[in-house]
């Protein structure tokens, strides 16, 4: 699997916005940049994902470079309930449902009001 | 619509005990992955299963470790003998045939080995 690249932590103070980077240089033509996160006591929870195009949803925004070898999450106003590990993972869309998810360490987010 | 359910939610067990581990999938998801979590660790990947088959077992440890997905009820972990070290929190998630659709998870299974 193609590896991925996030800072350890970040934090953020409530009501702002935030930028969660990832650096995926080594991303092959047919891998889907997926995002999760993981509160604290729970499952991860989906996010976002996309290939190439920048994605929009209720929760989150994915900006991805035209290169493609990375990609920063938006969350546009952080709350307190947005404090999580976030995880960048890449996911070949040729074996879809039939290839697991990868979890590296993750970005730990703090936020602070 | 019930997200995935895994039950229970914690379990105690002795060394030399067997832990099962249930882990219902949401409604229509024919997939089903089964994860490990150890303190303060990463996710880390175990077992992948259609109904009645094994698609993708590397993760699994060789010895102790079994998963099952029939036809008909939940999907099953199960740990046979287990030691302190099988103490963590394992998760399970689901997802339909459609392809690239995103896993759900449950809320996981804290397993406690004493």
């Amino acid at each position: 699997d193609a590896k991925t690249t996030q800072p350890n932590s970040m934090e953020s103070n409530e009501e702002e916005p935030v930028h969660l980077p990832c650096n995926h240089s080594t991303i092959s033509g047919t891998d889907y940049i997926h995002w999760y996160r993981q509160l604290p006591s729970q499952g991860p929870e989906y996010v976002i994902h996309g290939l190439t195009s920048n994605v929009n949803n209720r929760m989150a925004s994915l900006a991805i470079a035209e290169d493609r070898k990375s990609s920063t999450l938006i969350l546009h106003r952080a709350t307190l309930r947005d404090a999580a590990v976030y995880y960048c993972i890449l996911r070949d869309r040729n074996t879809g449902t039939a290839s697991k998810l990868t979890f590296g360490t993750g970005t730990r987010l703090q936020v602070t009001l | 619509n019930a997200g995935v359910m895994q039950n229970p939610r914690h379990l105690v067990r002795r060394r030399g005990q067997e832990a099962r581990l249930r882990c219902s999938p949401m409604k229509g998801h024919s997939h089903v992955y089964w994860y490990r979590q150890l303190p303060e660790e990463g996710l880390k990947f175990m077992v992948y299963l259609q109904k009645e088959n094994i698609i993708d077992e590397s993760g699994m440890p060789k010895e102790r470790f079994s998963a099952e997905f029939p036809k008909e009820g939940p999907s099953i972990l199960r740990i046979q003998q287990v030691v302190r070290g099988d103490s963590a929190a394992y998760f399970c998630a689901s997802s339909p045939m459609t392809r690239n659709s995103p896993l759900h998870f449950g809320n996981g299974t804290r397993l406690t080995v004493t």
